[in-house]
């Protein structure tokens, strides 16, 4: 079945560090991926997307890029903000009624000033 | 702004005393989405309205009930709440998800966290 798997955390990091949030996935056919952000006490909202292969998602300075041949959708930042500390989610769409979103666990992240 | 909105974003009840929490959205999407989520845990889907085809997730308890009266809104009845319901309740909408890849994203309003007592 399908499947979402991203690395455990809680991660913590320096502010202007370098960020990598692992995610790979398992699903028939073509999913969409995304990456989805919580605040504390938030819902979820929609950080960066991409529905096929080679396409890479950004949003607020985050890219993740679709890679099929290994079936990943890392997370990536270049410099991270203390303003960045949330829940992170790797996730996965097919395009079909019946399934549902499928969410990995999600990665507490933690920036130190 | 287009938006998905819950209310109340608190609620606290008793246990077993019933409790209704509300959706809107002004997207015009057809799918809306119920979900609860527990701390440090991704949310997990109780069920689904495909217009008005109403679609419940198989290990939903039957303690937990929906109505959506129209495209607008959406209701998350729970009849007897335990205190094992103590959690953040999401609703979220999309597109027909059927319709290709840009209409496939769930937008989800900012919760409603229910406490039992």
């Amino acid at each position: 079945g399908n499947s979402v798997t991203q690395m455990e955390g809680p991660v913590t990091l320096s502010e202007e560090a370098f960020l990598t949030i692992n995610c790979t996935y398992t699903a028939t056919g073509y999913p969409s991926l995304f990456w989805y952000v919580q605040y504390p006490g938030e819902g979820l909202q929609l950080l960066l997307k991409a529905t096929k292969a080679d396409d890479k998602g950004s949003n607020k300075g985050f890219e993740a890029t679709y890679r099929k041949e290994t079936t990943s959708f890392h997370l990536e930042k270049g410099s991270v903000q203390v303003s960045d500390s949330a829940v992170y989610f790797c996730a996965l769409s097919r395009l079909n009624r019946d399934d549902k979103i499928i969410f990995g666990k999600g990665t507490r992240l933690h920036i130190l000033p | 702004d287009a938006m998905v909105i819950q209310n109340p974003r608190y609620q606290v009840t008793q246990f077993g005393k019933p409790v209704t929490l509300s959706c809107s959205q002004t997207l015009n999407h057809n799918v809306m989405y119920w979900y609860q989520q527990k701390s440090s845990q991704a949310p997990k889907l109780l069920f689904h309205y495909y217009d008005k085809d109403f679609n419940n997730e198989a290990d939903t308890p039957d303690n937990f009930q929906s109505r959506r009266p129209n495209t607008s809104f959406c209701f998350l009845d729970i009849r007897s709440p335990g205190l094992g319901d103590a959690a953040m309740y999401l609703c979220a909408t999309s597109r027909d998800p059927t319709q290709g890849a840009s209409t496939d994203t769930q937008y989800f309003g900012p919760g409603t966290r229910l406490t039992v007592l």
